[in-house]
């Protein structure tokens, strides 16, 4: 058990628009879950906490009216990336953990913006 | 400083060899050491989890070995195979369990 997906696995956008990405626990209810951010060579870099209900708690340099999170359920994360410019290009990953220590990662999204 | 180093930055072995990566950390209070597999364009996946009093815990071919006083581990793979060749990352938590921190991995090439 403990599977978490993301969707989509990639995305292609233009400059300017808004991107979402889903991130959902498959077979246990997540009460925490992360978003991470890793440029090429790098490690990742977590950007924001969310707990199911409440707003998400966000990283020193994050913006958070740029990355929105919206934890709406135990097995359901989303991040929208608004108004996305080609820097904001990277491997967004998200994590859910349902207690204890152990943190359950997803497969990742790839993010190009043109 | 990043408070988990992890060394060395890449190593290519062949097929079969041994080999030991290591991290130091300096994070404190110290909760947990957790080893990483990450595959290019993918999620990272768990080896081993330890806490302040476990000092091996093993995960077929990986072994990770934790030492609290000198805030050391080193993750241990036996008999590689191709299909090790990945970024391993050391991510140390300390008490508070969101406080979560990564290293900036090791990676591992291993050659026919």
């Amino acid at each position: 058990g403990a599977v978490v997906s993301q969707h989509p696995s990639w995305v292609i956008c233009k400059s300017g628009t808004s991107v979402k990405i889903e991130c959902r626990s498959l077979d246990f209810q997540a009460t925490t879950m992360f978003w991470y951010r890793q440029f090429p060579k790098q490690s990742l870099m977590l950007m924001a906490t969310s707990n199911e209900g409440s707003k998400a708690t966000y990283e020193q340099g994050v913006e958070k009216d740029k990355f929105l999170i919206n934890h709406a359920s135990l097995t359901l994360s989303t991040l929208t990336v608004t108004s996305a410019h080609p820097e904001d290009s990277s491997f967004y990953i998200c994590s859910a953990a349902r207690g204890g220590y152990e943190q359950y990662f997803g497969p990742g999204t790839r993010l190009t913006v043109t | 400083k990043n408070q988990v180093e992890q060394s060395p930055q890449s190593l290519i072995i062949l097929e079969g060899k041994n080999c030991t990566l290591q991290c130091n950390y300096t994070v404190s209070p110290f909760s947990n050491l957790r080893w990483y597999k990450q595959d290019t364009g993918r999620g990272p996946v768990s080896l081993t989890i330890m806490t302040f009093s476990e000092n091996t815990k093993s995960n077929g071919r990986y072994t990770a070995t934790l030492d609290a006083d000198t805030k050391q581990s080193s993750l241990h793979i036996t008999a590689s195979q191709l299909s090790d060749s990945a970024s391993y990352i050391c991510v140390v938590s300390a008490v508070r369990n969101n406080d979560m921190r990564f290293g900036a991995g090791t990676r591992l090439t291993v050659k026919p």
